[in-house]
């Protein structure tokens, strides 16, 4: 039972231009999302975070939006930047499910200089 | 910036072998967790633990699986009894309260041969 699904396994983009990595849920009772970037061989390092009390939060390149009854957020990072090439998970969290997350597949993003 | 410290990076071990994976997470942080990844899979909910008890498991966390936290610093992993589908890397994450995110050690490697 995939909860929460990232339908692109891979994304490539042109250096400068604008990423844009998806993420749908199905739980209704999930209230709170994260997104992580993991290079290989390391742990999954935060990226950015929105509760669903928001559709949109920005922390510089990065902006996470949601929309609840889509049940879908998006991470758009832009300007794209070679570094930024690694996977992204959107992972979900609900009060009612101990505020454990539940992790996408992830979406492997190339970043082509 | 405060890290979560995981060892060993990788532990080859044979089948039917105990193992302990240990980690350190953040000194001020009251929520610990551990999560896994199967190659090429997503990242799974182990458990959680919480004021020196489970406080949610998943199904993959059963019987052959024990944590604690014996000495206040460090929080182990054990897998009594090790199977080949148990090779994955295995991060440990805490988190200071809900429902900031978690910050993820680097992982470890656990190959069963």
């Amino acid at each position: 039972d995939q909860q929460v699904k990232q339908n692109s396994p891979s994304l490539s983009v042109q250096e400068g231009r604008i990423s844009i990595l998806n993420c749908d849920y199905t739980n209704s009772m999930f209230d709170y999302f994260l997104w992580y970037k993991k290079y290989p061989a390391e742990g999954p390092t935060f990226l950015i975070s929105i509760s669903s009390i928001k559709d949109k939060n920005e922390d510089g390149r990065f902006t996470v939006f949601l929309n609840k009854s889509a049940k879908h957020l998006s991470l758009h990072i832009v300007p794209s930047q070679p570094g930024d090439s690694a996977v992204y998970f959107c992972a979900a969290s609900a009060k009612n499910y101990g505020q454990n997350f539940v992790f996408g597949p992830g979406t492997r993003l190339s970043v082509l200089p | 910036e405060p890290e979560v410290t995981q060892t060993p990076s990788h532990q080859v071990t044979q089948m039917g072998q105990e193992v302990i994976l240990r980690c350190v997470p953040i000194s001020n942080h009251l929520y610990f967790y551990w999560y896994r990844q199967i190659l090429g899979q997503k990242v799974e909910f182990l458990v959680s633990f919480y004021n020196n008890e489970i406080s949610e498991k998943s199904e993959i966390f059963d019987d052959q699986f024990s944590v604690e936290r014996p000495d206040g610093s460090n929080f182990t992993l054990k897998i009594r009894s090790t199977k080949l589908e148990d090779s994955a890397m295995y991060f440990c994450a805490s988190r200071i309260n809900i429902p900031q995110g978690y910050t993820f050690g680097s992982g470890t490697r656990l190959t069963v041969v």
